[in-house]
């Protein structure tokens, strides 16, 4: 299996401040995992890709220090979610790396910011 | 650079009937291709994929894909549509360092 989870499943916060979400591969080690951004009815749109021991690699546009990205162990990512404002409030999405080339994904947290 | 183009946002078909959703890859090294399906308010779950092996490719639920390069398509099938086939159905294609997806294809199973 390639089972993925995220926690919390949905997370409702007051604006201003910080959200931690979780990404564990329960089942496979993941050097690689990524983070994810979707909008209603609208694609993924890839944040950053984080490796295990370093830095995450954030697309253009992402703010590093807004979404705080942690690959401490090969099973765990963190996406930290900092200082929130409703624009924030989103589907977020991780996904790991088994293979070369297959990512499986957890099943989303969804951030609602008041 | 790559880029996926699905072509129909919304597709709808009767249960029992044939489903196509249709994929375009543009890719500048031999493409990794996947087909993924999102039920609401979950993540996505792969269907199936095509790493330059067979380019019929079988997965899971009853779906395919062939993989066409004079095309560069990457079309999702099924012979018979069920009523829990009802969901956003998203293409990807990987260059091994990250994945760019489709706009998606809601697919609505009529009863």
């Amino acid at each position: 299996g390639a089972v993925v989870s995220q926690h919390p499943s949905w997370v409702i916060c007051k604006s201003g401040t910080s959200v931690k979400i979780e990404c564990r591969s329960l089942d496979f080690q993941a050097t690689t995992m990524f983070w994810y951004r979707q909008f209603p009815k609208q694609s993924l749109m890839l944040m950053a890709t984080s490796n295990e021991g370093s830095k995450a690699t954030y697309e253009q546009g992402v703010e590093k220090d807004k979404f705080l990205i942690n690959h401490a162990s090969l099973t765990l990512s963190t996406l930290t979610v900092t200082s929130a404002h409703p624009e924030d409030s989103s589907f977020y999405i991780c996904s790991a790396k088994k293979s070369t080339d297959t990512q499986y994904f957890g099943p989303g947290t969804r951030l609602t910011v008041l | 650079a790559q880029s996926v183009t699905q072509l129909g946002s919304h597709v709808s078909v009767s249960e029992g009937a044939l489903v196509l959703l249709r994929c375009n890859y543009s890719s500048s090294v031999p493409p990794y291709l996947f087909w993924y399906v999102q039920y609401p308010n979950q993540g996505l779950q792969l269907l199936l994929k095509y790493t330059s092996a067979a380019t019929l490719v079988k997965g899971i639920n009853g779906f395919e894909a062939e993989f066409k390069k004079s095309e560069t398509s990457f079309h999702l099938t099924k012979p018979s549509a069920h009523m829990s086939d009802a969901a956003e159905y998203f293409c990807a294609v990987s260059d091994a360092r990250q994945l760019t997806f489709g706009s998606g294809t809601q697919l609505t199973v009529l009863p």
